[in-house]
C-alpha cells in the first residue's frame, strides 16, 4: 500500500536558520511526491513536486526538497527560515495504480521564531 | 484566474440535520476531489470525480454522505443526517489530471461544526 510518513508533529527553528521537514514514503514503482503548505483557515497550497529527473527539486518561496531513493525520503528544506514560513506542511504521494489518487501525511507544524 | 471556490466557509448545525457543501473547481480541471480534514491531520479522500464520473468513492460513508458533479463542473457534497463525528473541514480540490503529474489546487474548505 502507498503511504507517506511525517515523523515529526512539530519543528521549531529560529529565523534565519536552515529548516528541514521530514517525509518518508512507501510506494510500488516510481514515486510521484508532493509538498503542500497550509496556513490557518486556508486550503493547501502546492510548494513543489518530484516526478523524475534531478533529485533536488526547487519550489515556491525558496523551498526545495531532496529525493533520496535509497532512504525512501523526500525531505523539505529551506536555507534560511522566515517567521512567515510558520504553517502546517504536508507531504503527499501518488497512488501507484490509481494515478490521480494521492495519500497525504499527517502534517508537520513548523514554528519559526524571531 | 479564480481558484477553487467553496461555500459556505463555515457551517454550524445540530446533529441529525442535513448539510450541503458546494465547490466550483478551476476552469478546465477535469478531476475534482472532496477531502475530509480533521484537526491536526492530513486530508483524507472522500470521493474523486473525473469529469462527471465518480471514479473513487470507496471512502465515502454512503449511508449518510452523497455527492454529485453536475455537467462535470460544480460539485455538491451532502450529509444527511449529520453526526457529531462529522465535525471537520471539508476540502475541495481540482486538477488537470495527467497521470498524477499535476498538483492539486485546493479551496479554502468548509468548516463544519455539528452540535
Amino acid at each position: 500500500a502507498q503511504s507517506v510518513a511525517q515523523p515529526e508533529d512539530q519543528v521549531n527553528v529560529a529565523e534565519g536558520n536552515p529548516l528541514t521537514v521530514k517525509c518518508t514514503y512507501s510506494v510500488s514503482g516510481n514515486p510521484y511526491l508532493f509538498w503542500y503548505v497550509q496556513y490557518p483557515n486556508r486550503g493547501l497550497q502546492f510548494l513543489l513536486k518530484y516526478i523524475t529527473g534531478d533529485n533536488l527539486v526547487k519550489g515556491s518561496y525558496g523551498f526545495e526538497a531532496e529525493f533520496n531513493k535509497s532512504q525512501t525520503s523526500f525531505h523539505l528544506k529551506k536555507p534560511s527560515a522566515l517567521v512567515s514560513d510558520s504553517a502546517l506542511y504536508f507531504c503527499a504521494v501518488r497512488d501507484s495504480y490509481n494515478f490521480n489518487k494521492f495519500y497525504f501525511g499527517s502534517g508537520t507544524k513548523l514554528n519559526v521564531k524571531p | 484566474e479564480a481558484g477553487v471556490v467553496q461555500s459556505p466557509r463555515y457551517k454550524i448545525i445540530e446533529k441529525k440535520q442535513p448539510v450541503a457543501f458546494w465547490c466550483n473547481p478551476i476552469s478546465g480541471h477535469n478531476t475534482l476531489y472532496w477531502y475530509l480534514q480533521n484537526l491536526g491531520q492530513g486530508p483524507e479522500l472522500l470521493i474523486r470525480y473525473e469529469n462527471e464520473e465518480a471514479v473513487d468513492d470507496s471512502q465515502l460513508p454512503k449511508d449518510r454522505f452523497s455527492a454529485e458533479r453536475l455537467k462535470g463542473v460544480d460539485s455538491t457534497l451532502k450529509i444527511q443526517p449529520a453526526e457529531l463525528g462529522d465535525s471537520a473541514v471539508y476540502l475541495c480540490a481540482s486538477s488537470f489530471a495527467s497521470q498524477g503529474r499535476n498538483e492539486q489546487f485546493f479551496g479554502p474548505g468548509t468548516r463544519l461544526t455539528v452540535l
